[in-house]
């Protein structure tokens, strides 16, 4: 298995605002991946962030709007760009470990005011 | 695409009572197939996945799912649910070969004490 954390867990932002959220791993992980929960809905995945490479957006996503770092194997950043009250999600990163099982953050929950 | 269907967005049961959850998936190639439970404020936990051989597999807390390929079918069960059961499940599949998780729209299950 694998613990992975987020920051930060929550919070609230204006409008026209930008937001970064951390991905933190315990172990080394080729393959990341980031996923959108919005209120009352399943997970979206927004993209796959793999180490050494661009990260690959799912249609429907883009890369100015949720730039994404993959700087090594162990950590990984999405940012939410110009914000609008539409992007108040739970974010949440995963890490597919060998063995195809993959393994999800806490999460972080955003508001937008 | 890939896509996966959950019948059930609502269930409701007393304890002791059986569960059967649907899901269906679209994809014509070899699938992973997973179950994952989000218990209330806590993280996305993976229940049991399916990958190849026995096709009834049986996961944490007596929870089992049945992988039926000529009905595309990857169904949850248990034979009877505990209060503590009251969460929200997600079906989920992916192509190995690519890693990316598409999940159902989820199900919440309320055990009623």
């Amino acid at each position: 298995s694998a613990v992975i954390s987020q920051k930060p867990s929550r919070d609230i932002c204006q409008r026209g605002t930008s937001l970064t959220i951390q991905c933190q791993v315990d172990s080394q992980v080729t393959m990341m991946f980031w996923y959108r929960q919005q209120p009352g809905q399943s997970l979206t995945l927004i993209a796959t962030a793999n180490q050494g490479s661009e990260a690959t957006y799912e249609s429907g996503f883009v890369i100015d709007k949720f730039p994404i770092s993959r700087p090594n194997l162990t950590f990984s950043t999405l940012t939410v760009s110009n914000m609008s009250p539409e992007d108040s999600s739970i974010y949440l990163c995963s890490v597919r470990l060998a063995g195809n099982e993959q393994f999800f953050g806490p999460g972080t929950r955003l508001t937008v005011l | 695409a890939q896509s996966v269907s959950q019948h059930n967005h609502h269930v409701i049961l007393s304890e002791a009572a059986s569960l059967e959850l649907g899901c269906n998936y679209s994809y014509g190639g070899t699938v992973n197939l997973f179950w994952y439970v989000q218990y209330p404020g806590q993280h996305l936990q993976l229940l049991l996945k399916y990958f190849s051989g026995d096709p009834l597999v049986k996961g944490i807390k007596g929870f089992e799912a049945e992988f039926i390929k000529s009905k595309f079918s990857f169904n949850l069960r248990k034979p009877s649910v505990q209060w503590s059961d009251t969460a929200e499940y997600f079906c989920a599949v992916n192509a190995p070969n690519t890693g990316k998780l598409i999940f159902g729209q989820g199900t919440t299950l309320q055990v009623k004490p």
